[in-house]
């Protein structure tokens, strides 16, 4: 059984669409984090969430963190073909000790 | 320079091959980590070393061996691998491993494979 449960793990949509991946726990998180990782590359940190029930928007990427702090949510609007990647979320445990879920590998199509 | 770069980008090695991946970060962090990623299976945090101390080991077997000679380089070790050792190997630094642990910024990764 994973920590982080991330679904759905696989998603492949037409240019123009809205989506929405989460990050699920039944653990408590002082923070979490989304990553993006492209072809080749490693992870790249696109937010962090702190306080339950925060929102915080990156352009047409909206990142919310549950009330209790054990989920977290990743929506797209408009989707573009740059954002295809694997998306990661890692919640941040006690003093430091960062857990990875296993990732959305997400495709958006031209 | 990169943030944080990794060398090799790709390695293959037999079961009885002695190599080593390297990873050097140009941003003043104090903290740097080796993660194995295989697919469909979380980030797998293997050695954390702040400040060139080693914190954490995390179960990881013994023909894996890191090094940290000083705080901007961190090696990795391999010995005897087993094919089940194949995957991408993700080095990565942070300024701190304290309760604030912030950003992790990591290389491309390393994409080793046994045969």
């Amino acid at each position: 059984t994973q920590l982080l449960e991330q679904s759905p793990q696989f998603l492949s949509i037409q240019e123009g669409e809205n989506l929405t991946v989460y990050c699920n726990s039944s653990s408590v998180f002082s923070s979490l984090q989304w990553y993006r990782q492209e072809p080749g590359e490693g992870p790249v940190l696109l937010v962090t969430v702190v306080t339950g029930g925060e929102v915080k928007k990156l352009k047409r990427l909206t990142f919310q963190f549950g009330d209790a702090r054990k989920d977290s949510s990743l929506h797209i609007t408009a989707a573009q073909t740059g954002d295809t990647g694997l998306y990661l979320c890692a919640g941040l445990q006690g003093a430091q000790k960062l857990v990875f879920g296993q990732g959305t590998r997400l495709t958006i199509n031209p | 320079e990169t943030g944080v770069t990794q060398t090799p980008r790709h390695l293959v090695m037999g079961m009885t091959n002695k190599k080593s991946l390297k990873c050097e970060q140009h941003l003043g962090h104090n903290a740097m980590y080796w993660y194995k990623q295989s697919a469909k299976k979380p980030l797998e945090l293997m050695f954390v070393y702040s400040l060139e101390e080693r914190v954490e080991n995390n179960s990881v077997p013994s023909r894996f061996s890191p090094e940290c000679p000083n705080s901007s380089h961190l090696f990795l070790h391999l010995h005897t691998l087993q094919p089940e050792d194949s995957a991408l190997y993700l080095c990565a630094s942070s300024q701190g491993t304290g309760p604030n642990t912030g950003e992790l910024f990591f290389g491309e990764g390393s994409r080793l494979t046994v045969l």
